[in-house]
């Protein structure tokens, strides 16, 4: 499958700091790029996403940087707080189709 | 209901036997989806279907495994003589489909957690 890269695996933040995850893809077929959040035994549910014709897209303490250039994309976390604690997916879809390509995912841990 | 079902929530089974695992999308969501999940990875694509026909089965591992989704509502997924590395949770989700300015947002059940020994 296309590949989608995450990192860092984890991530141990001080309430209040700024979270940042990163992803990088390969494949210019990809048109829309979302982020997921998981909490133990609870499914994936929609964050925050965006399309590669925008640079950056801003929600709530959440922003999306997109780097169409060097096919990569980051999720910031403002003012971190302690309910942010879970784990974060990256995500690319294939322009025309449905299918969606998981990154690994980052563990998140916002200490108090 | 209001989100995506899924049945059961946990399956143990033994290395050999043949497993279903069910799901029940979102009222008027045309595109269904299942994934796989191991633990401490991401959701890989296993098959999407788009009414009731399979879009694109390329994620399933091998013959074992089968999916049908009859009338275009609820899905099956089917595995057949489980082995060991089968052990995952296995999401289901839910999208309103193609067209027009819908992004196909996957809606996420909570997974059926299949143990094989």
């Amino acid at each position: 499958q296309q590949q989608v890269k995450q990192s860092p695996q984890s991530l141990i933040v001080q309430k209040g700091g700024i979270s940042i995850i990163n992803c990088a893809y390969e494949n210019t077929a990809f048109d829309y790029f979302p982020w997921y959040q998981q909490f133990p035994g609870k499914g994936p549910a929609l964050l925050i996403a965006i399309r590669p014709d925008v640079s950056e897209k801003k929600e709530g303490r959440f922003t999306i940087s997109f780097n169409k250039s060097a096919k990569q994309f980051s999720l910031h976390i403002m003012d971190s707080q302690p309910g942010d604690s879970a784990t974060y997916f990256c995500a690319a879809r294939t322009s025309g189709t449905y299918k969606y390509i998981f990154g690994t995912g980052t563990r998140l841990k916002v200490l108090a | 209901g209001a989100g995506v079902s899924q049945t059961p929530s946990n399956k143990v089974t033994e290395k050999g036997k043949y497993v279903e695992l069910r799901c029940d999308p979102i009222s008027g969501h045309t595109a269904l989806y299942w994934y796989r999940q191991s633990l401490g990875q991401g959701p890989e694509f296993l098959i999407y279907f788009q009414g009731t026909g399979a879009a694109d089965d390329s994620g399933l591992p091998n013959d074992r495994f089968f999916a049908v989704r009859p009338e275009g509502s609820v899905s099956t997924l089917k595995i057949q003589r489980t082995e060991r590395g089968d052990s995952a949770v296995y999401l289901c989700a839910s999208s309103l489909g193609a067209g027009g300015s819908n992004t196909g947002e996957l809606f996420f059940g909570e997974g059926s957690r299949l143990t094989v020994l």
